[in-house]
C-alpha cells in the first residue's frame, strides 16, 4: 500500500545530542513536509520540500535540518541547538488525492523525549 | 496575519447530536481551507476541504460553512457518533502550496454513548 513511513516511532534523546527522524514516502509526490505537533498549539511547519536537492524554512526552522536527496526521502535532523525538542513530529507529502483536491497524506509521526 | 483561531478547545456532544467547531483567519491571501481530523497515536487525515468561491460544502455528515466577507468557517458534524471522537484541526493556506498549511491550535471531540 502507499504511504509514510516515520521511524522510529518513539524516541528518547539525552539532552545535548543531534537525532534523526527518517521519513520514507511511496507515493512519488514531489513535495514533502515536517510538522511539529504540541499540544494546543496545532501543527506548525519546519521544513517543506518542493522538489530533490531543495528545501525551505517553515515557521519554527531553528534547531532543526534537512535534506532532500531523494524524492522519496525526507529525514529530520533535530540538533543539540534545538531548545525544547519534546514533541510529536509529523511527516507529509502532498499530491492529487480522491477528494479531488491538493492534500497533505502523514505519516503515523515519531514522538520525542528528551531526557 | 498568519494566525487561524479556532474554538473550542474541547467540546463533549451525545451521541446523535450536532458538533460545531469554529475558525477564523486574518490574512486574505488565503484561498484553501481544510479539516483534519486525527486519532489518538496517529497523524491527521484530511476530511474535507472547501475553496472561498463557495458558501458551503458538505460530505455525508460532514459539512463546512464558509463566510468569506467575515473570514470565518466552520465544521458541522451532524448525528455525531462516538467513533468521531477525535481531534480536529482546521488550516489555511495561500494559492500554489496547499501543503504548506497554517493550523488551528485543535478541538477535542468527544461523542458520548
Amino acid at each position: 500500500d502507499g504511504g509514510i513511513t516515520q521511524s522510529p516511532k518513539y524516541l528518547f534523546r539525552k539532552e545535548g545530542q543531534n537525532v534523526t527522524l527518517s521519513c520514507e514516502q511511496n507515493l512519488n509526490h514531489d513535495a514533502m513536509y515536517w510538522y511539529r505537533q504540541d499540544p494546543g498549539q496545532g501543527l506548525r511547519l519546519i521544513y517543506y520540500s518542493q522538489i530533490v536537492n531543495d528545501f525551505q524554512k517553515g515557521d519554527i526552522a531553528e534547531g532543526y535540518s534537512v535534506s532532500r536527496e531523494k524524492k522519496e526521502s525526507f529525514p529530520l535532523t533535530v540538533t543539540s541547538a534545538q531548545k525544547n525538542p519534546t514533541a510529536f513530529y509529523l511527516c507529509a507529502s502532498s499530491g492529487w488525492g480522491v477528494k479531488k483536491t491538493g492534500e497533505l497524506f502523514f505519516g503515523e509521526g515519531s514522538r520525542l523525549t528528551v531526557l | 496575519q498568519q494566525q487561524v483561531k479556532q474554538s473550542p478547545q474541547s467540546l463533549i456532544v451525545q451521541k446523535g447530536g450536532i458538533s460545531i467547531i469554529n475558525c477564523a483567519y486574518e490574512n486574505t491571501a488565503f484561498d484553501y481551507f481544510p479539516w483534519y481530523q486525527q486519532f489518538p497515536g496517529k497523524g491527521p487525515a484530511l476530511l474535507i476541504a472547501i475553496r472561498p468561491d463557495v458558501s458551503e460544502k458538505k460530505e455525508g455528515r460532514f459539512t463546512i460553512s464558509f463566510n468569506k466577507s467575515a473570514k470565518q468557517f466552520s465544521l458541522h458534524i451532524m448525528d455525531s457518533q462516538p467513533g468521531d471522537s477525535a481531534t480536529y484541526f482546521c488550516a489555511a493556506s495561500k494559492a500554489g502550496n496547499t501543503g504548506k498549511l497554517i493550523f488551528g491550535q485543535g478541538t477535542t471531540l468527544q461523542v458520548k454513548p
